[in-house]
C-alpha cells in the first residue's frame, strides 16, 4: 500500500463548479499536508499546506485534513480555466519527518 | 527571495551517456530533495540531502547519485542512461528549523530526453 493515495481522474468540471480533490492516506505520523498545482511541463508550485487536523483557507482554495479517517481535501470554489492542471498532494512526518510522501496527482480540466 | 533554480532545463543525450544536473536552493533552505516525474509513475523520490549529507534515498539503482556543497547547492548524476531515464528531474528545496523540516518548494525541473 501507498503511504499516499490519490484519485488520479481526469477530471473535468464546468467554469463556476466548486471542484473537491481527495487523498487519503496511512501513515497516523503524518502531520504535515500539502498540495501542489503543476501546469504542463512546469514544476509543481505549492498552493497550500496545514499543519494536523482541520481547515485552512486561502482565497477560492480550502484545504481540509481529517485525522481521525486519514483523508485530505482541497476545494477550489468558483473554478476557473486556468484552474486547469494537475494537483499534487503530500505528507510530511512529524517530528523527525526528512521524506515527503506525494500522491500520484489529480489531472483538472474546467471547461469555460 | 529567487525560487529554486534547476540547469540545465532540457538536455537530450545518448543511451551509455551520464548526465550531471544543477540545482540551487531557496536561500536559507539546506534541505534539497529530488525527484523523477513520468507520465506514468508520476513523482518518485530519488534522494534528499542535508548538510551535505544523504539522509534518504528512494529505490533507484546505484546509476543514480548525488551530492550537495556547503553552500547547499546540490547536483544529481545519472551513469549509463537509459532510455527509460528519460523524464522531468525535479529539484525541492526546504528549510530546516531545528531538526525539522518545513514545506517543500520545487524547482522548474530539468527534462530530460534519452535516444
Amino acid at each position: 500500500q501507498k503511504e499516499v493515495e490519490q484519485d488520479p481522474g481526469p477530471l473535468s468540471v464546468p467554469e463556476g463548479a466548486i471542484v473537491s480533490l481527495n487523498c487519503t492516506y496511512s501513515n497516523s505520523a503524518f502531520q504535515y499536508f500539502m498540495w501542489y498545482r503543476q501546469y504542463s511541463r512546469k514544476g509543481p508550485e505549492l498552493l497550500m499546506y496545514t499543519y494536523s487536523s482541520g481547515n485552512k483557507e486561502d482565497g477560492r482554495f480550502t484545504a481540509q485534513v481529517d485525522k481521525s479517517s486519514k483523508y485530505i481535501s482541497l476545494f477550489i470554489r468558483d473554478s476557473q480555466p486556468s484552474d486547469s492542471a494537475t494537483y499534487l498532494c503530500a505528507s510530511l512526518k512529524y517530528p523527525g519527518g526528512n521524506q515527503f510522501y506525494f500522491g500520484t496527482g489529480t489531472s483538472l480540466t474546467v471547461i469555460p | 527571495k529567487a525560487g529554486v533554480t534547476q540547469t540545465p532545463r532540457y538536455l537530450i543525450k545518448t543511451r551509455g551517456q551520464q548526465v550531471t544536473l544543477s540545482c540551487s536552493p531557496i536561500s536559507g533552505h539546506r534541505s534539497v530533495s529530488w525527484y523523477q516525474q513520468t507520465p506514468g509513475q508520476g513523482l518518485q523520490f530519488l534522494f534528499e540531502y542535508f548538510s551535505e549529507t544523504q539522509r534518504n534515498k528512494g529505490n533507484f539503482p546505484g546509476r543514480f547519485s548525488g551530492r550537495q556543497f556547503s553552500n547547499s547547492r546540490s547536483e544529481m548524476n545519472v551513469s549509463t542512461l537509459e532510455l527509460g531515464d528519460s523524464a522531468l528531474y525535479l529539484c525541492a528545496s526546504s528549510r530546516v528549523v531545528g531538526t525539522e523540516q518545513e514545506t517543500q518548494y520545487f524547482g522548474p525541473g530539468t527534462r530530460l530526453l534519452v535516444l
